[in-house]
């Protein structure tokens, strides 16, 4: 079956330091989302790739759909406290689903 | 996120006790969602509906039941057949078609007395 995995599972990095999470499908997928849920709280979007080798920037974000959009990557720089949280990526499956991945639980340490 | 109400925010059951969680959204979306979390896991996808009176299940949908009489509710039932129920439960919609986004509410934690 579809298998989204994540990597890393934790991530603990100082204040201003950089973080990147990598998500890799065992499918070609037709787009990936990446969403992030604070703690306690739920998950909420935070953009959808399409095409391949795509980058798109939010601020100190930057994601990236690979070139045979089977894996894609986000990238933090400089992180904030107000960046904890767990990333997760999410990509479609044949019943016009979600299939989340096992997520990236980030720890920034003031 | 708002526009997706689920209740209560904690719940408690005991053996043998079915639990109806509560899922409203004034979104418009086709498209609901119920989701299981575990600590420190990702989301796990218990039914969906994309459409009245239709639902279909996922893939850890054992012991749960869901109904969705009217497009804004999607109620989730845990019944007493799901041995392991203590979680975090997601409900989420969104607009029926590829490429768009799931909205989320904030989910009930519930528990085993």
């Amino acid at each position: 079956g579809q298998q989204v995995m994540q990597i890393p599972q934790y991530q603990h990095v100082q204040e201003g330091e950089d973080f990147t999470t990598y998500c890799n499908s065992s499918t070609t997928l037709s787009n990936i989302q990446w969403y992030k849920q604070r703690p306690g709280g739920h998950p909420v979007f935070l953009i959808q790739l399409v095409k391949s080798g795509e980058v798109k920037k939010q601020k100190r974000l930057t994601f990236q759909f690979g070139e045979a959009k089977k894996n894609s990557s986000l990238h933090i720089t400089a992180t904030q406290t107000t960046d904890v949280g767990t990333y997760f990526c999410a990509g479609p499956t044949g019943a016009n689903n979600l299939f989340f991945g096992t997520g990236t639980r980030l720890t920034v340490i003031p | 996120d708002g526009g997706i109400t689920q209740s209560p925010k904690y719940l408690f059951r005991k053996e043998g006790q079915n639990v109806t969680l509560s899922c409203e959204q004034n979104l418009n979306h086709d498209a609901m969602y119920w989701y299981r979390q575990d600590p420190g896991q990702g989301l796990r996808l218990i039914y969906y509906s994309q459409i009245v009176n239709d639902f279909q299940k996922g893939d850890i949908a054992e012991g749960y039941s869901v109904s969705r009489e009217k497009k804004e509710s999607f109620p989730l039932t845990v019944t007493s057949a799901q041995k392991n129920p203590t979680a975090f439960y997601l409900c989420a919609s969104r607009i029926q078609g590829h490429n768009q986004p799931q909205h989320f509410g904030d989910g009930t934690r519930l528990s085993i007395l």
